[in-house]
């Protein structure tokens, strides 16, 4: 199964953006790139996914490089309830499109 | 407020009990999963069903076996658990197994094995 490597946690100020990297060297060519956020006492949710170009939605924009090697997912302006464990999961035919989570991010929040 | 409905919240059992976990979502996804999820570490995929046939069994021990009756519903019935099984079940359904849709996922219930 292709690997994701996440920092172990990040901190960010309250209204300013947050970009959270995650790398993927080993990601095959029909992997899809997926990002959840689990925030205390819930399931995770889904933030976002992409394959090659970059995708904005309600919640986030989700950059991806060139090489694929690596993406960034950028909250535009964190809020308190921002803060959570932020999961980068590849997800294609070569994985059995099983979703299997590394360790995350985990976002802090100063207000 | 999730779409995904998962009863009970909390369970206490016992090492002999036999208790239901269900799991319940009306969106008309067909495919369904169990994860377990031990304090601060990430979710580890138990079980997947596609069409209300089990897809996919983590190498799951016996002690634990899913059921899907339906395609609205997912049960994983629990019997002779060790306290080592004490941790977060979370179900989550999608659109279908391999159209790389997202996953929607229940809040969990908190199982504690005395």
């Amino acid at each position: 199964d292709a690997k994701t490597t996440q920092p172990n946690s990040m901190e960010s100020n309250e209204e300013e953006p947050v970009h959270l990297p995650c790398n993927h060297s080993t990601i095959s060519g029909t992997d899809y790139i997926h990002w959840y956020r689990q925030l205390p006492s819930q399931g995770p949710e889904y933030v976002i996914h992409g394959l090659t170009s970059n995708v904005n939605n309600r919640m986030a924009s989700l950059a991806i490089a060139e090489d694929r090697k690596s993406s960034t997912l950028i909250l535009h302006r964190a809020t308190l309830r921002d803060a959570a464990v932020y999961y980068c999961i590849l997800r294609g035919n070569t994985g059995g499109f099983k979703t299997i989570f590394g360790a995350g991010t985990r976002l802090f929040v100063k207000a | 407020d999730t779409e995904v409905t998962q009863t009970p919240k909390h369970l206490v059992m016992g090492m002999t009990n036999k208790k239901s976990l269900k799991c319940e979502q009306h969106m008309g996804h067909r495919a369904m999963y169990w994860y377990k999820q031990k304090a601060k570490k990430p979710p580890e995929l138990m079980f997947v069903y596609s069409y209300e046939k089990l897809s996919i069994n983590e190498s799951v021990p016996s002690r634990f076996s899913p059921e899907c009756p339906n395609s609205s519903l997912l049960n994983l019935h629990l019997h002779a658990l060790q306290p080592e099984d004490s941790a977060l079940y979370l179900c989550a359904s999608s659109r279908g197994r391999t159209d790389n849709q997202p996953q929607h996922f229940g809040d969990g219930t908190r199982l504690s094995i005395l």
